[in-house]
């Protein structure tokens, strides 16, 4: 049981590439989650996902591009990527009921340069 | 969402309990208090959650008080293992199941 698998761990970006973050989850979980984390800092929803087809925004959207076309797959697609965008990105998936569902996945660690 | 105030940091020696607090005085009345660590750059873990009444697994007991302002996360006896950040989160338990993290407490356990 892989549980939420994100690819890839580690990726060194120049300014204005663009590039997607993959994740899947094999739980048949509704919903999905990405979060950013800089350094010393909590956990920021980027985007969330209810179910298939279903996306909205979460706390900074901005600059980040989020689709689900099935359960399984969240990609998130970074768009002209800038400094600020340096994070390392947490992609999560939970059943729905409540906060005890919760799986994260291992992490991306993105430098953009 | 109600906002959680937690102490940047603590220390606490092996094998004694960390008694981690949280402040949350505007919760209302569905919200849960969650529980999640990180440990170093790892996606959170979830450890542990409640309503109004104390609970315990086999990680940690929360303790709420009786008016809901404020809770504790005991983690009975500490081990180097349990050295992470420790986030506090209330939440409705059907909010689209958003968990929102505030910048939680970093517990380092020292031998």
């Amino acid at each position: 049981n892989a549980g939420v698998t994100q690819t890839p761990k580690f990726r060194i970006l120049k300014i204005g590439q663009s590039m997607t973050l993959q994740c899947a989850q094999d739980m048949n979980h509704n919903y999905m989650y990405w979060y950013r984390q800089d350094p010393g800092m909590g956990l920021k929803l980027i985007y969330y996902s209810v179910g298939a087809g279903i996306t909205d925004k979460g706390e900074v959207p901005n600059g980040y591009n989020v689709s689900r076309s099935t359960t399984e797959d969240f990609p998130l697609r970074l768009e002209l990527a800038a400094p600020s965008q340096t994070s390392v990105y947490f992609c999560a998936s939970s059943s729905g009921t409540g906060g005890l569902g919760y799986t994260f996945g291992s992490g991306t660690r993105l430098t953009v340069v | 969402d109600a906002k959680t105030t937690q102490p940047p940091s603590m220390d606490c020696a092996e094998g004694r309990a960390a008694n981690l607090p949280c402040n949350h005085s505007t919760i209302s009345g569905n919200e849960y208090v969650y529980w999640y660590r990180q440990i170093h750059s790892q996606g959170p873990q979830y450890i542990i959650h409640g309503l109004k009444n104390n609970e315990t697994n086999e990680m940690a007991s929360l303790i709420i008080t009786e008016d809901r302002k404020s809770s504790t996360l005991i983690l009975p006896h500490a081990t180097l293992r349990d050295t992470a950040v420790y986030y506090c989160i209330v939440r409705p338990p059907y909010n689209t199941d958003k968990l929102i993290f505030g910048t939680g407490t970093r517990l380092q356990v020292f031998p």
